[in-house]
């Protein structure tokens, strides 16, 4: 049974460049979340997408910062220009419909991240 | 407003010993809670979950964790540490927050296992 899938596992990239995080929710799961991990801040929330559609994106730090989820088995988190500061583990996580009250207590499940460093 | 705290950030046991990290959250209503760890350069895995059909819940890998409504709290336990367990440990309530059901995570603590 395939879990969260997330590609790459490792990033190390330059300041100014483009990074393309992506993300296989598990299928049959209609709720996908990014969260971005760091020693500072914790484990943050950045986008929930729920049924491909952006529900709530309040979390995502500023426009460089974008997510899409074109169909219901992939996600894609953009980062353009990156900075040093967005260095940190990205966590892809998918559950069922987390809209809905008969589902809250439904766990999500996590992907191994990304572990990005901007120089 | 959901919260959760977790009241130690490092706990450090003997192999063979009993485990416990504590948690405790503030709930506007019946809460959602579960348990994950973390082992490094990995995701967050499930250990339990309550969902209010047992106040003790039974995890994966011998841990276990009991709901105290009174004491607003959901600690986590295992009668015996074993070296594998060292690791960052989670406490989450999910919570309902503009109408979505969202994840509050604690702060974390880290598990030393001594040999």
């Amino acid at each position: 049974d395939a879990g969260v899938i997330q590609s790459p596992r490792h990033e190390v990239t330059e300041m100014g460049q483009e990074v393309t995080l992506r993300c296989k929710p598990i299928s049959g799961h209609n709720s996908l979340f990014w969260y971005r991990q760091t020693m500072m801040r914790g484990l943050e929330l950045l986008i929930y997408f729920n049924n491909n559609v952006p529900i709530d994106d309040s979390g995502m730090p500023e426009d460089r910062f974008s997510a899409k989820m074109p169909n219901a088995s992939f996600s894609t988190l953009k980062i353009q220009p990156s900075e040093p500061r967005d260095s940190a583990v990205y966590f892809c996580a998918s559950s069922l419909d987390a809209h809905r009250q008969f589902y809250s207590n439904q766990p999500q499940h996590f992907g191994d991240g990304t572990r990005l460093s901007i120089l | 407003a959901q919260s959760v705290t977790q009241l130690d950030s490092h706990v450090s046991v003997s192999e063979g010993t009993p485990v416990l990290l504590r948690c405790n959250y503030s709930s506007s209503y019946s809460p959602s809670l579960f348990w994950y760890v973390q082992h490094p350069n990995k995701g967050l895995q499930l250990l339990l979950k309550y969902t209010s059909a047992a106040t003790l819940v039974k995890g994966i890998n011998g841990f276990e964790a009991e709901f105290k409504k009174s004491e607003t709290s959901f600690h986590l336990t295992k009668p015996s540490a074993h070296m594998s367990d060292a690791a960052e440990y989670f406490c989450v309530v999910s919570g309902r927050t503009s109408g979505t059901y969202k994840y509050i995570f604690g702060t974390g603590t880290r598990l030393k296992v001594l040999a």
